[in-house]
């Protein structure tokens, strides 16, 4: 079974600071990662997404993720936050060898950026 | 530009009446959709996968009588809310996974659409 937990519902941060959305997941198999960002009342928009290589992934809008396997961590970060990132973000994953089976989300972590 | 196009954005309706919401895939032939529920606080639930040319697969707990998939082209998904209670307002999201052949960057995401907001009065 698949599973992602982002343990933090809200995450504040002033604005210029550097910001950590965290996301840990669960598949039995090679992990495909995914972060998305949606803003109110829109539909999700693609961050970034891991497959193999490198473990650090940049994505949009200056945000990167760094995989690590044996935290089977996924964190969301940016090195200085804008009061325009204020939106919800999800962690998403899949098993790479589970066929066409749909992506396991997490419950979302709503980040706040205050001027 | 939009990969994936959702339709209506906004509806209101009266309780037992049904809504049709279209889901388009714009960019690419998509075998497989999925529609999400996205509930007040945040979590989004996926409800089933529609497969072109066949019934769709609902997660446990989404009654299937209930909200009607139809996935009868390449490029079209519907979910009918039939006889729609105010309880079924909620924030209705399709999306649609790129084919391999897709340009490779984009392989194996997602691409979703605006969502559909749904008031059952």
């Amino acid at each position: 079974a698949q599973s992602v937990a982002q343990p933090e519902d809200q995450v504040n941060v002033a604005e210029g600071n550097p910001l950590t959305v965290k996301c840990t997941y669960s598949v039995s198999g090679n992990p495909y990662l995914f972060w998305y960002v949606q803003y109110p009342n829109r539909g999700l928009q693609f961050l970034l997404k891991y497959i193999t290589g490198d473990n650090l992934v940049k994505g949009s809008y200056g945000f990167e993720a760094e995989f690590n396997k044996s935290q089977t961590s996924f964190h969301l970060k940016k090195p200085s936050a804008l009061v325009s990132d204020s939106a919800l973000y999800f962690c998403a994953v899949r098993d790479i060898n589970s066929g066409n089976t749909p992506l396991v989300f997490g419950k979302g972590t709503r980040l706040s950026v205050i001027a | 530009g939009a990969v994936v196009s959702q339709h209506p954005s906004r509806v209101i309706c009266k309780s037992g009446t049904s809504v049709k919401i279209e889901c388009r895939s714009l960019d690419f032939q998509a075998t497989t959709m999925f529609w999400y529920r996205q509930f007040p606080k945040q979590s989004l639930m996926l409800m089933a996968t529609s497969n072109e040319g066949s019934k769709a697969t609902y997660e446990q707990g989404v009654e299937k009588d209930k909200f009607l998939i139809n996935h009868a082209s390449l490029t079209l998904s519907t979910l009918t809310v039939t006889s729609a209670h105010p309880e079924d307002s909620s924030f209705y999201i399709c999306s649609a996974r790129a084919p391999s052949g897709y340009p490779v960057h984009y392989t194996g995401e997602l691409f979703f659409g605006e969502g559909s907001r749904l008031t059952v009065l």
